[in-house]
C-alpha cells in the first residue's frame, strides 16, 4: 500500500508570493491533517479535513488555508508569504474512526 | 492546558542500553497518546500508541508506560541500537478533538557504539 505522498518536496518562494502544497493520503484514508515543523516552534497543527469539511483548525493566521477534494486529496495554500513561513509542511492521513495517523515526507518551503 | 511537556531534550545511550523519554500533560481530556520517530529529511513515523485505560503497551523493543494519576507517560527503547538514533516525539489527542495531534518538543536520541 502506498504511503502518504506530498508534492512538491522542495520549494523556494519569495516573500509576498503565494504557494500551494498538495497531499495524497493513503488509499482509503478520509482524514487529512496538516502540520508545520520548524526548529523554533516544533510541530504545530494547522488544520484537519474529513470528507471535504474542515473539522479542526489550529492557531495560524488566515493566510493559511486548505481544502479537501472528493477523492480525499488535500491542498494547503499560504498567501502573502513571510520569511517566518519557511518550514517543513507535513501532511498526515488516517482512517475514518482511527486515531493512527501516518505522515508523508513533507514539503520543505523556503521563503527568501 | 493544551501542552505536552517532553524531556530530556537530548539523550545519549550506549548500544544495548535502555533509552527512556518522558512526557507529561495537564489536560485530562487527552485520550490517545502516540509516539513518533523522525529521521532527518523524513516525516514522523508512528511507533506505538496507548490509551489511558492501559498502563503499559509493548511492541518489540518499544514500550509505553502510562501513569494516569500522575498524567505522565514514557517511551522505553530496550536494547538500543545505532539505527534508533533519531528524534522522538510524544503527542496526545483530545477526546472529541478529531485527529489534532498536540506534540511534545522532541528528544534527540543518539545511540553510541
Amino acid at each position: 500500500k502506498a504511503g502518504v505522498t506530498q508534492t512538491p518536496r522542495y520549494l523556494i518562494k519569495t516573500r509576498g508570493q503565494q504557494v500551494t502544497l498538495s497531499c495524497s493520503p493513503i488509499s482509503g484514508h478520509r482524514s487529512v491533517s496538516w502540520y508545520q515543523q520548524t526548529p523554533g516552534q516544533g510541530l504545530q497543527f494547522l488544520f484537519e479535513y474529513f470528507s471535504e469539511t474542515q473539522r479542526n483548525k489550529g492557531n495560524f493566521p488566515g493566510r493559511f488555508s486548505g481544502r479537501q477534494f472528493s477523492n480525499s486529496r488535500s491542498e494547503m495554500n499560504v498567501s502573502t508569504l513571510e520569511l517566518g513561513d519557511s518550514a517543513l509542511y507535513l501532511c498526515a492521513s488516517s482512517l475514518e474512526q482511527d486515531r493512527e495517523q501516518y505522515f508523508g515526507p513533507g514539503t520543505r518551503l523556503t521563503v527568501t | 492546558q493544551q501542552q505536552v511537556k517532553q524531556s530530556p531534550q537530548s539523550l545519549i545511550v550506549q548500544k544495548g542500553g535502555i533509552s527512556i523519554i518522558n512526557c507529561a500533560y495537564e489536560n485530562t481530556a487527552f485520550d490517545y497518546f502516540p509516539w513518533y520517530q523522525q529521521f532527518p529529511g523524513k516525516g514522523p513515523a508512528l511507533l506505538i500508541a496507548i490509551r489511558p485505560d492501559v498502563s503499559e503497551k509493548k511492541e518489540g523493543r518499544f514500550t509505553i508506560s502510562f501513569n494516569k494519576s500522575a498524567k505522565q507517560f514514557s517511551l522505553h527503547i530496550m536494547d538500543s541500537q545505532p539505527g534508533d538514533s533519531a528524534t522522538y516525539f510524544c503527542a496526545a489527542i483530545l477526546t472529541g478533538g478529531g485527529n489534532k495531534l498536540t506534540f511534545g518538543t522532541g528528544t534527540q536520541l543518539k545511540v553510541e557504539l
